[in-house]
């Protein structure tokens, strides 16, 4: 079958730290995986996006990687600080159309001062 | 620049009742759209898509229905609501292609009491 997971329900990190969330899927050919913010009581909110032909991407303190071999995505926040505390969501897709857009279930993070 | 709206922000509805609740985009014309289902704790769920207007794709079989009577608006509705369409809804608009954002409104919170 069919799955999308995250490596945690919820990750603890202290300031200054980085933080490290795992996507990981199977039984997926995806075109490209992007990662997106949520806030409680708020829609997520799109930040990188990698495409199946690249393997890392970068934005300021975040980094994604992909591994397509061990069907995983790796997301980065270098130097946490508590205002990234949110929940992580990791989203595939394997064409251009709605059907085949997938959501993990999330990592909820708190960076601690 | 694109915004994407829904209303309203919060429903209490009691089961049996009917539900209506509205998407509209501004800024963009052509999009797809999309309606989600967020479950406390969970990940999120595809309900229904539409790549063009009296475009409907249902994704999961329930007692929800979706129409897209305009370019740019996409309501999701309810003859007689149970108790777990109890959640958080969310609309969303992408546009075909490599892109591959998705752009989300704020979202309604509904309780069916």
């Amino acid at each position: 079958s069919q799955k999308i997971e995250q490596n945690s329900e919820a990750l603890n990190i202290q300031e200054g730290k980085t933080a490290t969330l795992t996507c990981n899927y199977t039984n997926y050919s995806p075109a490209y995986l992007q990662w997106y913010r949520q806030d409680p009581g708020r829609g997520p909110v799109f930040l990188l996006l990698i495409r199946e032909n690249e393997k890392e991407k970068r934005k300021e303190r975040l980094k994604v990687t992909f591994d397509t071999t061990l069907k995983q995505s790796l997301f980065h926040i270098t130097a946490s600080q508590p205002a990234d505390s949110a929940t992580y969501l990791c989203a595939l897709r394997e064409d251009n159309y709605g059907q085949n857009f997938v959501f993990g279930p999330g990592t909820r993070l708190s960076v601690l001062p | 620049s694109q915004t994407i709206h829904q209303w309203p922000a919060t429903l209490v509805q009691p089961v049996g009742s009917p539900l209506s609740l509205e998407c509209t985009v501004e800024g963009t014309s052509n999009p797809n759209l999309y309606w989600y289902r967020q479950a406390a704790g969970r990940g999120l769920q595809l309900l229904f898509y539409s790549v063009g207007i009296g475009q409907i794709s249902s994704e999961v079989p329930q007692n929800l229905s979706a129409s897209r009577p305009q370019d740019r608006q996409f309501i999701l509705s309810s003859k007689k609501l149970l108790l777990s369409d109890s959640g958080f809804y969310l609309c969303a608009w992408d546009h075909s292609g490599l892109s591959g954002t998705q752009y989300f409104g704020p979202g309604t919170r509904l309780l069916v009491l």
